[in-house]
């Protein structure tokens, strides 16, 4: 199993571009969730899917979108990047969202906007 | 939700014993205590999970009080390799999982 994968490593974006971050994962795993990264703190939860076609808003979601339309893709969208976005994005999954439950982490985005 | 407070940092030498200590003053009743491992440009990864006493596997041993309010993370003979970031969770599951700023954990030769 390749388990979380994520694309792009890297990249680089304009004030006001977009892009989409892509996030698998084999494991059919039921829940999927994106956090992103700021330089020595937490992660933070941006937005999550208890399945396909179910998503909700985490903690910090404003300029940022998602669809599930399969148990395996959950990718983020960025509209009208801002520098506030420059951080690491982490995809991550979970069979489910029960007590006890733990979550399984891609290797990353790095995002800078300039 | 269980919020949880640790070191901010932890320095060692190799072949050091290691213990973080986590508070979770406030954990429920059915709280699992959860502690992850992130390397530098690394997502987290699970480590260790328990609910009460001592939970011990291949990388870590994690002693939880009758009390359940604090927890410790016991890394045996330490490795440079050690160095990350070590997260304590009172995880309630799924969404509700917060991961807070964590303690980095610097192994010295």
């Amino acid at each position: 199993n390749a388990g979380v994968t994520q694309t792009p490593k890297f990249r680089i974006l304009k004030i006001g571009q977009s892009m989409t971050l892509q996030c698998a994962q084999d494991m059919n795993h039921n829940y999927m969730y994106w956090y992103r990264q700021d330089p020595g703190m937490g992660l933070k939860l941006i937005y999550y899917s208890v399945g396909a076609g179910i998503t909700d808003k985490g903690e910090v979601p404003n300029g940022y979108n998602v669809s599930r339309s399969t148990t395996e893709d959950f990718p983020l969208r960025l509209e009208l990047a801002a520098p506030s976005q420059t951080s690491v994005y982490f995809c991550a999954s979970s069979y489910s969202g029960e007590l006890g439950d733990t979550q399984y982490f891609g290797p990353g985005t790095r995002l800078t906007v300039l | 939700l269980a919020k949880t407070t640790q070191p901010i940092s932890m320095d060692s030498y190799e072949g050091q014993e290691v213990n973080i200590t986590c508070s979770h003053n406030n954990i429920a009743t059915n709280d699992y205590i959860t502690w992850y491992q992130q390397f530098p440009s690394q997502g987290p990864r699970f480590i260790i999970q328990g609910y009460k006493t001592k939970v011990t596997n291949e990388v870590a041993s994690l002693f939880i009080p009758a009390d359940r309010k604090s927890s410790t993370l016991s890394l045996p003979r330490v490795s440079l390799s050690d160095t990350a970031v070590y997260y304590c969770l009172g995880n309630t599951g799924g969404f509700k999982t917060i991961f807070g700023a964590g303690t980095r954990l610097f192994v010295k030769a």
